[in-house]
Formats: structure tokens, C-alpha cells, sequence
């Protein structure tokens, strides 16, 4: 019954790699978001998918790229990782495009070395 | 864009007092003020939100004010315990619909 859900909780690679994260949520949302929180804890808007359609694309790196294969999911892929890519990844959904309330996955600790 | 600020990074309280955590914001345009709590290792959770059209807001022990013409929001805490202790944002959503999260304040509750 979880609402939105993230897999994997943890992700620990090496510089260079490919690697993607995957977003889930249960609740008939159609808008969804990325956000990387950084080691000083700043929550940061990525993107945001509104019925598959990109709404926000915040200034990141093109090595970044979120796909939606329908609204009840938002992946992220991560091409040539980096080390300041290391942060935690929190998927969010909310009602509508503009919605109040945002409810967060668990978050996805990722670890570059 | 929207510029939220947050201010005190840090608090630390003893249990019972109260707390109040204050930010400001840049866009005239931005309508909507949540407020989230986040535990060590946890998400993000909303605990209060308030809306342009409204100056305050209150359930049970915690409490949100708006002041639309300074362009500042504050959230008080009060008769805090030991779970109140926690990473605090405040956000605001303006025009371009995105949420923008203020820096934090870490919360600790001293029993």
C-alpha cells in the first residue's frame, strides 16, 4: 500500500558509469517530480512530469534524463556519473499540474566514488 | 525566479518551549507556502500549508503566519517534545509552478 516508492534505496557506483533510478506511486496522480537533496540537506527541483508530458526542466546537466512511461511512473537515468552526482534522490507526486501537496518517496541515497 | 530564505539554520530548544522558524520570499506571483518536516534518514513530510488568501493557519500545536506585503512566513511550534526534532523547510510555489525550498533549519527538542 505504499504511496510512492523508489527503487533502490541505495545505489553505490563508480565514476564513469550509466545507472537509473525508478519512481512508482499508487495514488492516480498525474503530476511527478525529481528532486536531489545535497549533502547539506538543499532540496532541489529537477524535473517534472505532468500525464507523461515534461512540465519542469530545471538547469541540469543533459546527462540527466527522466523518462515517463505512463503517469503512474518517472524514471531517472544518469549517464557518466560524476562524484557531485552522489545525493539523495526524492521522487514526489501530487494531484495536478500546480497541486499543493507534494508526497515524497523514500528517497534514493546515491554514492559516486 | 522565486529566492526562498530560511532563518535560523539551527535551533535548539528545551522541551515545552516554543519554537518559530521564519522565511522570506521574492515573487510577488507565488500563492502557496507548505510547510515540511523531514526525520533523520526519512522523506519529506507536509505538516501545515497556507495560501495567499489567508493570513494564518492553526492545527494543534503548530501554526503558520503570512504577511503577503513583507513577503514573509512563519511556522511556530509550540509546547515542543523530543519527536519535534527534525529538519524543518519552508517552500513557496510561484508563478512558474515549481516548488522552491528554503535551506532548512535543524530543530533538536532537549528533553
Amino acid at each position: 500500500d505504499t504511496a510512492v516508492s523508489q527503487t533502490p534505496k541505495y545505489l553505490v557506483t563508480q565514476m564513469g558509469n550509466d545507472k537509473s533510478i525508478k519512481c512508482e506511486q499508487n495514488l492516480g496522480h498525474d503530476t511527478m517530480y525529481w528532486y536531489k537533496q545535497d549533502s547539506k540537506k538543499f532540496l532541489k527541483i529537477m524535473f517534472s512530469y505532468n500525464n507523461k508530458e515534461l512540465i519542469i526542466n530545471e538547469t541540469v546537466p543533459n546527462r540527466f534524463s527522466p523518462k515517463s512511461p505512463d503517469k503512474a511512473h518517472l524514471n531517472l537515468h544518469i549517464n557518466s556519473l560524476e562524484l557531485g552526482d552522489s545525493a539523495v534522490y526524492f521522487c514526489a507526486s501530487s494531484p495536478q499540474r500546480g497541486g499543493n501537496e507534494q508526497f515524497f518517496g523514500p528517497g534514493t541515497r546515491l554514492t559516486v566514488l | 525566479g522565486e529566492n526562498v530564505e530560511q532563518h535560523p539554520s539551527t535551533l535548539s530548544v528545551q522541551e515545552g518551549d516554543s519554537a518559530v522558524i521564519k522565511c522570506t520570499y521574492s515573487d510577488s506571483a507565488s500563492n502557496y507556502f507548505p510547510w515540511y518536516k523531514q526525520e533523520l534518514g526519512k522523506r519529506p513530510q507536509l505538516i501545515i500549508d497556507i495560501r495567499s488568501n489567508v493570513g494564518e493557519k492553526k492545527d494543534q500545536r503548530i501554526a503558520v503566519t503570512l504577511n503577503k506585503t513583507a513577503k514573509h512566513f512563519s511556522l511556530h511550534i509550540t509546547e515542543t517534545q523530543p519527536e519535534d526534532s527534525a529538519v524543518y523547510f519552508c517552500a513557496a510555489r510561484g508563478g512558474s509552478e515549481k516548488l522552491v525550498f528554503g535551506k532548512g533549519m535543524k530543530l533538536t527538542v532537549n528533553p
